[in-house]
């Protein structure tokens, strides 16, 4: 499969405790992007990323949010502290860029936090 | 503020029906407009792409339109299937000259199709 992955695909934790989700991206592609979606809505974006480099970053994602592409493949967006408001799907996106840019997600990380 | 407005917020209609999501949206300066679709629990699957000069944009039984004067988009879907049974988000991207490559999602129109 060359489609964009994410793990796990499922988290329950407790609140207070810290998480972490993996993306992998369709190899080629230098973007890689984070959103947050919640049940009825659309995706918020989080964070992105070219190559290695993070380039954006929402004001939704406070000091407990941090995220990696410390090789400018994989990536890694960690939560610390989780609170219940943080339960939602994590979807992550990969591009190649252009004005065209098409971005193909992952199946996302639903988390759960109790 | 950018902004991506969908309607309706729900839709119900039978197999084999046609029907017409509308997308308005304020971002600027824009770049290109794209149609997703979002089985539940699963990612978006993009359906169709436009950019400026395009104003209509097919795949299959789905059929993008867009206006870059009024800013305004559809997704018609012809002769529906019950798979075609999910959420339909609109997304806007801003051109890179506007210092942003952040695309501006909709919320979704959730479609359901009934047999």
């Amino acid at each position: 499969d060359t489609g964009v992955s994410q793990d796990p695909r499922h988290k329950i934790t407790k609140r207070g405790q810290n998480v972490t989700f993996r993306c992998d991206p369709i190899s080629e592609h230098n973007r890689l992007y984070w959103y947050r979606q919640t049940l009825g809505q659309g995706p918020e974006f989080l964070t992105y990323f070219q190559n290695e480099a993070q380039l954006e970053k929402s004001r939704l994602l406070s000091d407990r949010f941090s995220a990696e592409r410390p090789k400018g493949s994989f990536s890694t967006l960690e939560i610390q502290r989780t609170e219940q408001g943080d339960s939602a799907m994590y979807l992550c996106a990969s591009a190649s860029g252009g004005a065209r840019e098409t971005q193909y997600f992952g199946p996302g990380t639903r988390l759960l936090v109790l | 503020k950018n902004q991506v407005e969908q309607s309706p917020q729900s839709l119900i209609i039978l197999e084999g029906k046609n029907c017409t999501l509308q997308c308005n949206y304020t971002v600027s300066p824009f770049s290109n407009l794209r149609w997703y679709k979002q089985d539940t629990g699963r990612g978006p699957v993009s359906l169709t792409i436009m950019t400026f000069s395009e104003n209509t944009k097919s795949n299959g039984r789905y059929t993008a339109t867009l206006d870059a004067d009024t800013k305004q988009s559809s997704l018609h879907i012809t002769a529906s299937q019950l798979s075609d049974s999910a959420s339909y988000i609109c997304v806007v991207s801003p051109h890179a000259s506007g210092g942003s490559y952040i695309p501006t999602f909709g919320r979704g129109t959730s479609l359901i199709v009934h047999p």
